[in-house]
């Protein structure tokens, strides 16, 4: 199975800024990542595809890049709405599997 | 817009069978893969497996053993049988839509199965 991290595990911030989570593959998953948000309470919703495209709906502040095992989710201006654990999931190879997530608070 | 809702038992005892079926509406059974994930009370997401009505399936292997996923087209359904469960099985189990063969873009809410006598 490849191994997905994810980092940090948690962060603060303040309403406003720039945040960044990484997330790498244990091997070689050329761009097919999506990322994920969830919600306490609440089932994940698709934010990001293909590693950087943005699902219909989703806000603009929402980015995602990386190839190959190395990639990044930034929020441009955190939204006190953005409050949520986000996963990174990889689909190169079954099993799909998921990053153990990144609680992000305010 | 496509709705997906779980139905489950809630409590199932050690060494049973776990039951889970999710309901679709707001588009056809027969134009996606459906797939499984679980969560485990405040831990990350598992996939479990994704089934397509004509009858392909695809399991995690570290479930494959215990799991079977179907469809069901005359209900616009699918569903979930684990069995022999355990403690470990105690989970949030999600349904959700396969969109581009890779990405889960429409979620049930979930239904929280816990295992215990």
């Amino acid at each position: 199975d490849i191994q997905m991290t994810q980092s940090p595990s948690s962060l603060s911030a303040s309403v406003g800024d720039r945040i960044t989570i990484t997330c790498q593959a244990s091997q070689d998953i050329s761009n097919y990542l999506n990322w994920y948000q969830q919600k306490p309470g609440k089932a994940p919703k698709l934010l990001i595809y293909d590693a950087s495209k943005l699902e219909t709906g989703v806000p603009s502040r929402f980015s995602g890049s990386g190839s190959g095992t190395d990639f990044t989710f930034t929020i441009s201006s955190l939204q006190p709405e953005d409050i949520a654990t986000y996963y990174c999931q990889q689909y190169d190879s079954l099993p799909f599997t998921f990053g153990p997530g990144t609680k992000v608070d305010i | 817009q496509v709705q997906l809702q779980e139905s489950g038992p809630g409590l199932v005892k050690p060494s049973e069978t776990l039951s889970v079926i999710c309901s679709v509406s707001g588009g056809s059974i027969t134009s996606s893969y459906w797939s499984w994930i679980r969560q485990p009370p405040g831990k990350g997401l598992e996939w479990i497996g994704y089934s397509y009505y004509r009858g392909s399936t695809n399991y995690n292997p570290s479930l494959k053993s215990r799991v079977t996923i179907s469809v069901d087209t005359s209900k616009n359904q699918f569903s979930l049988k684990l069995n022999s469960v355990t403690a470990a099985d105690t989970a949030i189990y999600y349904c959700a839509r396969v969109m581009r063969g890779s990405s889960f873009d429409y979620w049930g809410q979930g239904t929280l199965v816990t295992v215990s006598s």
